[in-house]
């Protein structure tokens, strides 16, 4: 019964490939986010989505691109993997925001390793 | 939203209370102060969240300062298993997303 499930858990490839990291739901939220955690333990926001709606994209080359088909679920698709790529990657969600701040609640991480 | 500083690094003895400071003087009105924590190797974990009353929750109690330039995250009973890295976020009313500074990282000594 996992709030947030991400998949998958460990993703090693190689540089130039494409790959896509799925990201589920269950809690009825509207909002739905991706968070890159670099080596260095920096957690940065990339991608928020609101109802399958983007509404924040902080500067994240066109070579990620996320996909919203449903409010329940946002994967992330990576084009052309780089060695720079190699992070951990998660996904959270939210209710939509508004008169009252809700918080966040995460998944349990993507670890990407590109060689 | 406004910057946080938070010590890099904490210890605290299994049983004690640990208490956690973040400074955020530029804090403006509209702005909560929120704690969450990471535990190696899982995702970042909501722990508390306040405005300007003091709260508590069965995880944390939050004390924010009169002038709200800073807060203390107090664990009552610390166990080894709140060993992590605890980071105080400032967030303003409606905005969507979270800012994750540095955090502190809490050990919990046997």
């Amino acid at each position: 019964d996992t709030a947030v499930s991400q998949t998958p858990k460990y993703l090693v490839t190689q540089m130039g490939n494409d790959k896509s990291i799925k990201c589920e739901q269950n809690l009825g939220h509207d909002t739905m986010y991706w968070y890159k955690q670099d080596s260095k333990k920096f957690l940065k926001i990339m991608f928020s989505y609101n109802n399958k709606e983007l509404i924040i994209n902080e500067t994240v080359p066109n070579r990620f691109s996320p996909k919203s088909p449903d409010k329940a679920h946002l994967n992330l698709h990576i084009n052309s993997l780089e060695l720079g790529d190699s992070a951990v990657y998660f996904c959270a969600s939210s209710p939509r925001t508004g008169r009252r701040n809700s918080p966040l609640h995460f998944g349990n991480g993507t670890r990407l390793t590109v060689t | 939203d406004a910057k946080t500083t938070q010590p890099t690094s904490m210890d605290c003895a299994e049983g004690r209370a640990a208490n956690l400071p973040c400074n955020h003087s530029t804090i403006s009105g509209n702005e909560y102060v929120y704690w969450y924590r990471q535990i190696h190797s899982q995702g970042p974990q909501y722990i508390i969240h306040g405005l300007k009353n003091n709260e508590t929750n069965e995880m944390a109690s939050l004390i924010i300062t009169e002038d709200r330039k800073s807060s203390t995250l107090i664990l009552p009973h610390a166990t080894l298993r709140d060993t992590a890295v605890y980071y105080c976020i400032v967030r303003a009313l409606g905005a969507q997303k979270l800012v994750f500074g540095q955090g502190t990282r809490l050990t919990i000594n046997p």
